[in-house]
């Protein structure tokens, strides 16, 4: 099993560019999640889904768009980037939570500089 | 609004120390995750604490969760250098099956 993937690793897009960051789990897996982390901060939810066909908001979402056409696939679009959205992009997904089962599994992350 | 507070946000120790990272959280929660996180690397799960007065140990690393305190903690014993690395706790929000990040605990422990 690859677990969690996310393309690209790397990426740097000039202001008002638009781009779009693919995450990938292969562990059948209902809930999935885009973060971004900026120094000295911990992790902070841009988006999520609890399931396939769905999305919701978390905590800091403007500026950002998402879809998830299939369960496996959680895409996060930029459609005018902004030097504020310079980050490292993490997703993550969960299994429905079963007993003591309920582990959230990260991706390896995507840098993002906005110039 | 669930708010979580790290303290201390950096610590630096000798290897060999005992030391204790704490975990505030400001509402109810009875779930909680603690992550490592080395530099320019992604989250490595550390441990799921499911329920109130939860205890679970991992070679040096303890962790145990209060939830009518809100609070968790991390407890490092006879640190080594291995352990050097970014710890976040992260309570989870029950009907969103969302977590809520802390601000991390930069440790450093010296030779």
């Amino acid at each position: 099993n690859a677990g969690v993937t996310q393309t690209p690793k790397f990426r740097v897009l000039k202001t008002g560019q638009s781009m779009t960051l693919l995450c990938a789990q292969d562990m059948n897996h209902e809930y999935m999640y885009w973060y971004r982390q900026d120094p000295g901060m911990g992790l902070r939810l841009i988006h999520y889904s609890v399931g396939e066909g769905t999305t919701a908001k978390g905590e800091v979402p403007d500026g950002y768009n998402v879809s998830r056409l299939k369960k496996q696939n959680f895409l996060l679009g930029l459609e005018s980037a902004a030097p504020s959205q310079t980050s490292v992009y993490f997703c993550a997904s969960k299994p429905i939570p079963s007993g003591s089962y309920n582990e959230q599994f990260f991706g390896p992350g995507t840098r993002l500089t906005v110039l | 609004e669930l708010k979580v507070e790290q303290n201390p946000l950096f610590l630096s120790m000798q290897e060999g120390k005992n030391y204790t990272i704490y975990c505030n959280y400001s509402t109810t929660s009875d779930r909680l995750y603690w992550y490592r996180q080395d530099p320019g690397k992604s989250l490595e799960s550390l441990f799921v604490l499911l329920s109130n007065g939860a205890v679970k140990q991992e070679g040096r690393l303890m962790a145990s969760l209060d939830t009518k305190a809100r609070l968790s903690t991390l407890h490092i014993t006879a640190a080594v250098h291995d352990l050097s690395a970014t710890y976040f706790c992260a309570p989870l929000i029950q009907g969103a099956q969302k977590l809520v990040f802390g601000q991390g605990t930069r440790l450093t422990i010296n030779p």
